[in-house]
């Protein structure tokens, strides 16, 4: 079947550094797309999104540039702070025709050391 | 805003226990998910509610689980009997209409032993 699919599992960057996580996706008929971040002991958090129809998207220090030739996503944080440590996981959105969900990647572990 | 709200936040039991989960979406939201999380499978769709209803229980695993909806503001995650298989983070999202965003809620952690 179609997955959504992370290249890296663990990156580690140094503090002030810019990162950038990747995600590769296979179904073209995806609309949208969310990057969302998950820290230890919580439920993932929304960061970014950008639609099928866009390929760049800007938000406060993060920007995710979408490939559709490619089907490739990435998420990219400028000066990475020891915040931003956490496991970050992009998400497909599908109409199946009766509903709209979301699929996620198996995530991509951010470790920011100083 | 008090965001998703799950309930309990830690539950351990033993093999054979029924174990009901439990979550409050935020108001106004009308579709509600069920996800579990493991580090093997990582964040599984198990179901979700659109108005109270459910609209794909594809990833609901075996007929051990039961989900419910019966007012829109409250859903429970029904697991009868429990297995250790079913160790897990079970986290719980909310969606307002037209929206593609889904807020999460911090998760229950469940241990079957």
């Amino acid at each position: 079947g179609e997955n959504v699919g992370l290249h890296l599992p663990t990156l580690s960057v140094q503090e002030g550094d810019n990162s950038i996580i990747n995600c590769a996706y296979s179904n073209s008929a995806s609309d949208y797309f969310i990057w969302y971040k998950q820290e230890s002991g919580k439920g993932p958090q929304f960061i970014i999104d950008i639609r099928s129809n866009m390929d760049k998207r800007q938000g406060q220090r993060v920007t995710v540039l979408l490939n559709k030739t490619v089907k490739h996503l990435s998420l990219q944080i400028a000066a990475t702070q020891p915040g931003d440590s956490a496991v970050y996981f992009c998400a497909e959105n599908i109409w199946t025709g009766t509903a709209s969900k979301l699929t996620f990647g198996t995530g991509t572990r951010l470790q920011v050391t100083l | 805003d008090a965001g998703v709200i799950q309930s309990p936040r830690h539950e351990v039991t033993e093999m054979g226990q029924e174990v009901t989960l439990r979550c409050k979406p935020i108001s106004g939201h009308n579709s509600l998910f069920w996800y579990r999380q493991t580090m093997m499978r990582g964040l599984e769709l198990l179901i979700y509610f659109n108005n109270n209803v459910p609209i794909d229980d594809s990833g609901m695993p075996e007929d051990r689980f039961s989900a419910k909806m019966p007012n829109a503001s409250f859903s429970t995650l029904k697991i009868q009997p429990s297995e250790p298989r079913d160790s897990a983070v079970y986290f719980c999202a909310s969606r307002p209409e037209g929206s593609y965003e889904q807020y999460f809620g911090p998760g229950t952690r469940l241990t079957v032993t």
